[in-house]
């Protein structure tokens, strides 16, 4: 069951691209990346998710390494809505002992 | 569609008494799931039920349960409320297919024991 490491925190400019790093070196190979954001006192809001290629939607693009020990959520032009809390988990196919983790704290600055 | 809609938004009750939470699932959605907030831990996983059956459970006290209906609605219930469950406690809907996008939460009971 692969754990998750991100930043505590993280800062951008609003206009700017925000690359949030993940590293999941444990996962295994039926887990998928999924990346979730939280604004204050929400439920989390899907993002994004992929296995092994990079994956591409109308809010973000996610990059996977090829070993899949660590992927970069990337918002192309961050704005002041996109300050969230980032979660980056590993799923694994039945759903069973994934971990959420602390997040990262995006902080978009105008 | 419809989202996943939990019931009541807001709730206070007395430490000791008990509580239960409603969770209606998007539609063809088997899977639910509930996770408790708190500032102090995160996110933490309390358990999943698919088609009726809990098929995992976190690490919480027994006084911590749940059920599936066979509509797909959820419950949970705590009973002998402590301080310490005050916390916002979220619901989660999947199609079971984990490449299907995962998770879709619902927008939380903010639950506050005094």
């Amino acid at each position: 069951d692969a754990k998750t490491t991100q930043p505590p925190s993280m800062d951008c400019a609003e206009g700017r691209a925000a690359n949030l790093p993940c590293n999941h070196s444990t996962i295994s190979g039926n887990e998928y990346v999924y990346w979730y954001r939280q604004i204050h006192s929400q439920g989390p809001q899907y993002i994004i998710h992929g296995l092994k290629n990079n994956e591409t939607n109308e809010m973000a693009s996610l990059i996977i390494t090829e070993d899949r020990k660590s992927s970069t959520l990337i918002l192309p032009h961050a704005t002041l809505r996109d300050t969230a809390v980032y979660y980056c988990i590993a799923l694994p196919y039945n759903f069973n002992k994934f971990y959420f983790g602390s997040g990262t704290k995006l902080n978009v600055k105008p | 569609k419809a989202g996943v809609t939990q019931t009541p938004r807001y709730l206070i009750k007395t430490r000791g008494q008990q509580v239960t939470l409603s969770c209606s699932p998007i539609s063809g959605h088997r899977s639910v799931s509930w996770y408790q907030q708190t500032p102090g831990q995160g996110l933490q996983f309390l358990f999943e039920y698919f088609s009726e059956t809990q098929r995992n459970k976190g690490n919480f006290p027994g006084r911590f349960s749940g059920r599936q209906f066979s509509n797909s609605r959820s419950e949970m219930n705590v009973s002998t409320l402590e301080l310490g469950d005050s916390a916002l406690y979220l619901c989660a809907s999947s199609s079971g297919k984990v490449s299907d996008y995962g998770y879709t939460f619902g927008s939380g009971t903010r639950l506050t024991v005094v």
